[in-house]
């Protein structure tokens, strides 16, 4: 069955980086689309950023752009997301989401907690 | 950027009780908008995508309906499991944001 499983969450300092994996098993992941979405503590959903399958393009929400960057490794079945000059307000649960009709999240990961605090 | 407003923001009912939840885009995404179920600790689920078809397993009191910008989820009887946070989710145009959600709480 389609699984996804986050990791690289942690506690970082405002303006550090940190790298977030999603391995993903049980679908030909390079037929794929995927995604980020986030979820700060207590407060709803937020879309983060998209890969479409072949990695030819990326979306970003306006509140990460230029700041994270997503991308995946085929041959790994593993999709990532840098994030670079972390705030206090990225501090969230992050969740991968596999894309299927360009836009629907069926699958998705139990996510990987990022707090960001000095 | 399309913004979704989702009503009422808390709903209190009965098991048993029929639920009735809005989204609301402030443009046009033609049919193009899910809904996702999310319960304390864990990840949302897809419950509906294109406004009205359910996912894979999803029960049947579970229906959605309209088109351009108003659109509907329905939970025609209430079960115990159900009671949870409900967002919309358009797949229009980027960037794609999703509702504030709708807390379904037992009475």
């Amino acid at each position: 069955q389609v699984q996804l499983v986050e990791s690289g969450g942690g506690v970082v300092q405002p303006g550090r980086s940190l790298r977030l994996s999603c391995a993903a098993s049980g679908f030909i992941f390079s037929h794929h689309g995927m995604n980020w979405v986030r979820q700060a503590p207590g407060k709803g959903l937020e879309w983060v950023a998209n890969i479409w399958n072949d990695g030819s393009k990326q979306y970003y929400a306006d509140s990460v752009k230029g700041r994270f960057t997503i991308s995946r490794d085929d041959s790994e079945n593993t999709l990532y997301l840098q994030m670079n000059s972390l705030r206090v307000e990225d501090t969230a649960m992050y969740y991968c989401a596999r894309d299927v009709y360009n836009g629907v999240f069926d699958s998705w990961g139990q996510g990987t907690l990022v707090t960001v605090s000095s | 950027e399309i913004v979704l407003t989702q009503s009422p923001a808390t709903l209190s009912l009965s098991p048993g009780e029929s639920a009735t939840l809005s989204c609301r885009a402030s443009q046009s995404v033609s049919s193009s908008l899910a809904w996702y179920q999310q319960k304390p600790g864990q990840a949302p689920r897809l419950l509906i995508y294109d406004a009205s078809n359910r996912a894979t397993g999803i029960p049947a009191r579970f229906s959605g309906s309209g088109s351009g910008t108003d659109f509907t989820l329905t939970i025609s009887s209430l079960e115990p499991e159900d009671f949870a946070v409900y967002y919309c989710q358009h797949r229009s145009d980027w960037p794609r944001p999703f509702g504030q959600g709708t807390k379904v709480g037992i009475k």
